[in-house]
């Protein structure tokens, strides 16, 4: 049973459309993670947050866009989707620095 | 600059065999923990085990156990008795508790194939 959860697991839409991938959390975790993992399945960190209203950029740089209003809640948004965004994207959030994380389902997001 | 290293991007098994997956890392650090997570295909990454680097002994659950050599930052992880299920990705994965350094880090990932 997942607690970490991810809409939509598939999406597939045209170049230069804004959109948001949700990602939420029941387990009252203040960390939370955007990975973005490429064809090879190499994982790239791209948003972390350690808090509410604490959001840093990771060690891949991505135009997308993050935001932490809630401690549950952990979006991430691309104002103007282009083809090389093409990827899948995790989720994942752990109770401490040094925990394991727990990671959601994924999105596969295919820009046209 | 912490690094996470694992050399073999592909291995295959036979069902009820014996697998070991190698992984090295990089650290200056002294307390870090380490972590092995499975992909299925299609399907969530999932905690396999974990390891805490001030403990000597080596961390087991069930078929997998793990091989921790702190000395030569080596962490393989073992499965005894291969099962189909077991056909994934394997990543390995490090970190420390300290600031944003306490962010995972991943290797690359070994795709195991287990064979009927």
């Amino acid at each position: 049973e997942a607690d970490i959860y991810q809409t939509p697991r598939y999406l597939v839409i045209g170049t230069g459309k804004k959109i948001t991938l949700e990602c939420s959390q029941t387990m009252g975790h203040d960390k939370m993670y955007w990975y973005q993992q490429d064809p090879g399945m190499e994982l790239h960190l791209i948003h972390y947050s350690y808090g509410v209203n604490s959001t840093e950029k990771g060690d891949l740089s991505s135009e997308s866009t993050v935001s932490r209003i809630r401690t549950e809640h952990f979006p991430l948004t691309l104002e103007s989707a282009r083809p090389s965004h093409t990827s899948q994207y995790l989720c994942a959030s752990s109770e401490n620095l040094g925990s394991s994380y727990t990671f959601g389902s994924g999105t596969r997001l295919t820009v046209v | 600059a912490q690094t996470v290293t694992q050399s073999q991007p592909e291995m295959s098994v036979q069902e009820a065999e014996t697998v070991t997956l190698s992984c090295t890392y990089d650290t200056s650090e002294n307390n870090y923990y380490l972590f092995w997570y499975k992909q299925p295909p299609s399907r969530q990454m999932i905690l396999v085990i974990r390891q805490e680097a001030y403990k000597q002994q080596n961390a087991t659950e069930n078929r997998f156990s793990v091989n921790f050599q702190k000395a030569a930052k080596s962490f393989s992880l073992k499965i005894s008795d291969s099962q189909l299920g077991d056909t994934a990705m394997y990543f390995c994965a490090f970190t420390t508790n300290r600031g944003s350094q306490g962010n995972l880090i991943f290797g690359k990932g070994t795709k195991l194939s287990v064979k009927p």
